[in-house]
């Protein structure tokens, strides 16, 4: 089955360390994308990629960072400078800019 | 004035009702219209894709789009339990089809 798989479903941080989130999807698409989802504030914008080996920041970048070096993976990078960094967050993938974008099941990451 | 607004209930309805969920905007730029369905602890799930006005139906899901109004809704027959989530509007448009504009969500609760 076609889909986008993201892990853990679980992640806990320490003070001052980085943790990376995993994506991956298997539906061919070229742009891939990562939200943010905070109780009562909706989906942010953290980054998104259109084609592999590039990517755009999106409304909340700050203290995160990604790579697409392949067309099937999109990991996102919680650094030590995300002082708030406990969310629940979501990785989608779309065939196309204008195509509807589809969605993991997502990892909520809290702080030790 | 935010882009998007979306009133977050929470809505609750008897079983077999009637459900009319319903986003406002303000950038008439917006062409691309989605409703995603959001179980606890999920991802959202795409419903529905809609482009500039007029309506769409899938089963017992009817989408509308009154870009004059800047008004969308999405309408849920015969709800079911099942039917329990937040529901997500969600729109794109502009030269920015990369970029989704979500609202807040609304959670709905189907009683038995």
């Amino acid at each position: 089955d076609g889909g986008i798989t993201q892990s853990p479903k679980y992640l806990f941080r320490k003070e001052g360390q980085n943790v990376t989130l995993s994506c991956e999807q298997n539906l061919n698409h070229d742009a891939m994308y990562w939200y943010r989802q905070d109780p009562g504030q909706g989906l942010r914008l953290i980054y998104y990629s259109q084609i592999v080996n590039d990517f755009q920041k999106g409304d909340i970048a700050e203290g995160y960072s990604v790579s697409r070096e392949k067309k099937e993976s999109f990991p996102l990078t919680v650094t030590s400078a995300q002082k708030n960094p406990t969310a629940f967050y979501l990785c989608a993938s779309s065939s196309q800019g204008e195509q509807p974008q589809h969605f993991g099941d997502g990892t909520r990451l809290s702080i030790l | 004035q935010k882009e998007v607004e979306q009133d977050p209930g929470p809505l609750s309805v008897p079983e077999g009702a009637i459900v009319s969920l319903n986003c406002t905007y303000s950038n008439s730029a917006f062409q691309y219209f989605m409703w995603y369905r959001q179980y606890s602890r999920k991802g959202p799930e795409l419903l529905m894709y809609t482009y500039s006005s007029g309506n769409k139906e899938d089963g017992r899901f009817t989408a509308q789009v009154d870009k004059s109004s800047k008004y969308i809704s999405l309408f849920i027959r015969d709800s079911q339990p099942s039917d329990s989530a937040t529901y997500l509007c969600a729109m794109s448009g502009g030269g920015s089809n990369y970029k989704l504009t979500f609202g807040k969500g609304t959670l709905l609760t189907v009683n038995p």
